[in-house]
């Protein structure tokens, strides 16, 4: 139980494209769930905390319009990349906290690996 | 801001000796430490979490918390190859105060 996933695993696209990043709960419902950013060799930074039905918190310097968060259902949240730059281009991971008892816990997705070219 | 430090290594143990991993902490009113494994290119798993003072042990894995010193530590006994990753020390942070906020990692290699 617990699984997390992401689509897509892996897109490269151009300049000034925008890019959409789904993480799904695939077995359990999730109020909050939260994006990550990590460059290579370094470690998850914080992005946002995504609730269902509810604006995003996002942390400092994340920039809200470039970055979009919706959390529509229980298992569902989306991250949109809008005029992606190659400064953008990074690992993007998603983790979903599982609502009831099991709450302290935090289960990852696979990631997605975003180039812009 | 709460920050976690760790160092980032690498830490070379050969198989079967003890590895230790360590991370101190900022904030004192910080409540729980989570420690979480991270191959190359994949997503973070857990290990473990632990909540109070004193030691937790699951399998070869200890995790050893003291608040008073704002330091949270990971022992990985009969250490194997397949463990050589990098280990992520968080506590929980974050603008909502729910997400994790990571420490850089210490990267350990476990030599055959």
């Amino acid at each position: 139980g617990a699984v997390v996933s992401q689509h897509p695993s892996r897109v490269i696209c151009k300049s000034g494209t925008s890019v959409k990043i789904e993480c799904r709960s695939l077995d359990f419902q999730a109020t909050t769930m939260f994006w990550y950013r990590q460059f290579p060799k370094q470690s998850l930074m914080l992005m946002a905390t995504s609730n269902e039905g509810s604006k995003a918190t996002y942390e400092q310097g994340v920039e809200k319009d470039k970055f979009l968060i919706n959390h529509a259902s229980l298992t569902l949240s989306t991250l949109t990349v809008t005029s992606a730059h190659p400064e953008d281009s990074s690992f993007y991971i998603c983790s979903a906290r599982p609502t009831g008892q099991r709450n302290n816990e935090q289960f990852f997705g696979p990631g997605t690996r975003l180039t812009v070219l | 801001q709460k920050e976690v430090e760790q160092n980032s290594g690498p830490l070379s143990v050969p198989e079967g000796a003890i590895a230790s991993l360590n991370c101190t902490y900022s904030d004192r009113g910080s409540q729980s430490f989570f420690w979480y494994r991270q191959y190359s290119g994949k997503s973070p798993e857990l290990i473990m979490f632990i909540y109070s003072n004193g030691d937790k042990e699951d399998g070869r894995f200890t995790a050893q918390l003291n608040k008073a010193s704002q330091y949270v530590s990971l022992l990985i006994r009969d250490s194997q190859p397949s463990d050589s990753a990098t280990y992520l020390c968080a506590v929980k942070g974050g603008q909502a105060g729910t997400a994790l906020i990571f420490g850089k990692g210490t990267t350990l290699s476990v030599s055959s």
